[in-house]
């Protein structure tokens, strides 16, 4: 079974620039996550989607937006960029099944996007 | 703002040798505390999902603890061996259903 992609794995863009991300999850699984990780911080939460919808949101400015499509797919775009935005994005699937089962399933982690704004 | 600690920061042990980290995690609102572990230039990878406290969890040479009224949770890994070499991430979930991750164990197992 394949396991998450995210596209692109590596990219550069100038302060003011926009970017948009891209997760494939794993067949199957409808809820999509995004994290964020920056030098010396853990992975920060960003949002969750579910079926279309975004069902959970961390604490990031609104430039940070995303969506998701039918096919479960999701992209995240960050507009307007700063050099703090230079990270690893990673987007993570899970299968959920019932709203309780949501503490017990792990995330399922793809290779992540390295972005550089310079 | 709910903080998610991790001891130690980074760890260099000799194969063979057994360890343990901690992660230290709010005590109310626990909904569940899940273990991942990162090997350079791969994508983290789900050890344990922990949900009652008490639970106990094993993997081959790896193995989780948890206790939820004093918040928190031991890896353990028996017989370090270099493969083992990875950032070892605690992640805590409440209510919310988001997961609040610490800033992780970096583990070196030298040969």
């Amino acid at each position: 079974k394949a396991g998450v992609t995210q596209t692109p794995r590596y990219l550069i863009k100038t302060r003011g620039q926009q970017v948009t991300l891209s997760c494939s999850p794993i067949s199957g699984h409808r809820s999509v996550s995004w994290y964020q990780q920056t030098p010396g911080q853990g992975l920060q939460f960003l949002f969750e989607y579910f079926s279309e919808t975004q069902r959970n949101k961390g604490n990031f400015p609104g430039r940070f937006s995303g969506r998701q499509f039918s096919n479960s797919r999701s992209e995240m775009n960050v507009s307007t960029l700063e050099l703090g935005d230079s990270a690893l994005y990673l987007c993570a699937s899970s299968l959920v099944v019932g709203q309780d089962a949501r503490k017990n399933v792990e995330q399922c982690f793809g290779p992540g996007t390295r972005l550089t704004v310079t | 703002i709910l903080n998610v600690e991790q001891s130690p920061q980074s760890l260099h042990v000799q194969e063979g040798d057994s360890t343990n980290f901690t992660c230290s995690f709010p005590s109310s609102n626990f909904y569940a505390l899940h273990w991942y572990r990162w090997e350079t230039a791969k994508s983290p990878e789900a050890l344990f999902v922990m949900t009652l406290n008490g639970d106990e969890k094993k993997k081959g040479r790896i193995s989780a603890t948890l206790n939820t009224k004093e918040g928190y949770s031991y890896l353990y890994i028996k017989g370090s061996q270099p493969e083992d070499s990875a950032t070892y991430l605690c992640a805590f979930m409440d209510s919310s259903y988001k997961l609040i991750f610490g800033s992780g164990t970096r583990l070196l197992v030298r040969p």
